[in-house]
């Protein structure tokens, strides 16, 4: 069964403080996607990462991929209150995204 | 650009009424389209994909079907609502397979949030 797991689900952080999300997925895949929904709103592409070993950064989020243990990770740095919001990854395999259930962050000023 | 139009953006609908909301993309041709539904406070869960004119493929069984009349609109409808119904509905399109290069994200639209009453 192709499965997406993240977490945590919920996390509360102060700014300026370091944190990772993880994600975790069942099956060899295609791509794994990271994605930022606010509140009410749709899903913003943050990252496509393809192979192993791949890294991607931008601004305080640095999002990479480890194809032989099927393990992302989404890491923020000196996190701002503006990064509040619900992060997705997903996996790709045969037309179908697969996603996690969301990580839900909340950053304190 | 490739742009994405979901419409409407708010929906208030009884229980047992028909249901239709529309997807068009922009400024390009041949899309994958999708539909997802996200229950509140929840992931995201695959309705239907398309991958041209015609084709449509159902993922989870309900009440729901889809339709591509035409290349670039994808319509999401319901004959008789259920309260389980209610959700925010994306529309999304990606190239997939289509030469575009492969770290292409998938694009979704604002989305509609319904709310079966």
């Amino acid at each position: 069964e192709l499965k997406v797991e993240q977490n945590p689900l919920f996390l509360s952080m102060q700014e300026g403080k370091n944190y990772t999300i993880y994600c975790n997925y069942s099956t060899t895949s295609d791509r794994l996607y990271w994605y930022r929904q606010d509140p009410g709103k749709s899903l913003e592409s943050l990252f496509v990462l393809l192979s192993n070993g791949a890294v991607k950064q931008e601004g305080r989020l640095m999002a990479s991929l480890d194809t032989k243990a099927r393990l992302s990770t989404l890491h923020i740095t000196a996190a701002v209150h503006d990064l509040s919001a619900t992060y997705f990854c997903g996996m790709d395999s045969n037309y179908q995204l697969i996603w996690g259930a969301g990580t839900k962050l909340i950053i304190k000023p | 650009s490739q742009t994405i139009h979901q419409w409407p953006a708010t929906l208030v609908q009884p229980v047992g009424s028909p249901l239709s909301l529309e997807c068009t993309v922009e400024g390009t041709s041949n899309p994958n389209l999708y539909w997802y539904r996200q229950a509140a406070g929840r992931g995201l869960q695959l309705l239907f994909y398309s991958v041209g004119i015609g084709q449509i493929s159902s993922e989870v069984p309900q009440n729901l079907s889809a339709s591509r009349p035409q290349d670039r609109q994808f319509i999401l409808s319901s004959k008789k609502l259920l309260l389980s119904d209610s959700g925010f509905y994306l529309c999304a399109f990606d190239k997939l397979g289509q030469g575009i290069p492969y770290n292409s994200p998938l694009h979704f639209g604002n989305g509609t949030r319904l709310t079966v009453t």
